[in-house]
């Protein structure tokens, strides 16, 4: 079955500051989607990333994906307080819904 | 749209007691499933459904029930509640082509004691 494994675990910046997070698969990526979870609320999907070297951005936070790495990362400008939560990547793949989601890195913002 | 709604927010139960979560999504999503998050574990699939009369386990099923009568409602149920239990579920829905692009329900905290 496939893991995905997040580093890091946990992060604490100062408002203002870049970030990146990492999501690393145990298989072949064939498709890579990163959520956002607010304390004590449900997940919220953020973006797809589903070929190698593809890169989107919603507001300041820009995901890339490397198929050959097997790998995402999940990059924050100018982090911002309304940023702080657990960030989540899923994979899914074949022909079922199914999606496999690491366990998450919770971000902290400092004002 | 009131997208996925889930009840009870909060509930305790005592072990042996058997309960139900109810799920409910107005998108008209066929596929429906439940998750359990617990700290260091991530979210993890108990049961899913592509369809109204379709059930499947997911990861870690043993404990639990689903059946799906309709399209928008997709309830849990919890047998006999053990300690292990204790979690916060969420119920999620998709549909295709966008099947892995999930709306999630805001969760309930289960407490067994």
């Amino acid at each position: 079955s496939q893991e995905l494994e997040q580093s890091p675990q946990s992060l604490i910046v100062q408002e203002g500051k870049n970030l990146t997070i990492n999501c690393t698969s145990s298989k072949t990526l064939y498709g890579l989607y990163w959520y956002k979870q607010k304390y004590g609320e449900g997940l919220i999907f953020l973006m797809m990333l589903q070929k190698g070297g593809e890169e989107k951005s919603h507001e300041k936070i820009t995901a890339k994906l490397d198929e050959k790495k097997q790998q995402s990362s999940l990059h924050i400008t100018a982090s911002q307080p309304s940023h702080a939560g657990i960030y989540l990547c899923g994979a899914g793949g074949g022909s079922n819904y199914k999606l496999t989601f690491g366990k998450g890195t919770l971000l902290t913002v400092n004002p | 749209n009131a997208g996925v709604t889930q009840t009870p927010k909060f509930q305790v139960l005592k072990t042996g007691q058997s309960m139900t979560l109810q799920c409910a999504q107005d998108m008209n999503h066929e596929y429906m499933s439940w998750y359990r998050q617990d700290p260091g574990m991530g979210l993890r699939l108990i049961h899913y459904s592509v369809g109204a009369g379709i059930t499947d386990q997911g990861e870690v099923p043993n404990g639990y029930n689903v059946s799906r009568s309709t399209t928008e409602d997709f309830p849990l149920r919890l047998l006999s509640a053990a300690p292990s239990q204790t979690s916060v579920y969420f119920c999620a829905s998709s549909s295709w082509p966008k099947r892995y692009e999930q709306y999630f329900g805001p969760g309930t905290r289960l407490t067994v004691t």
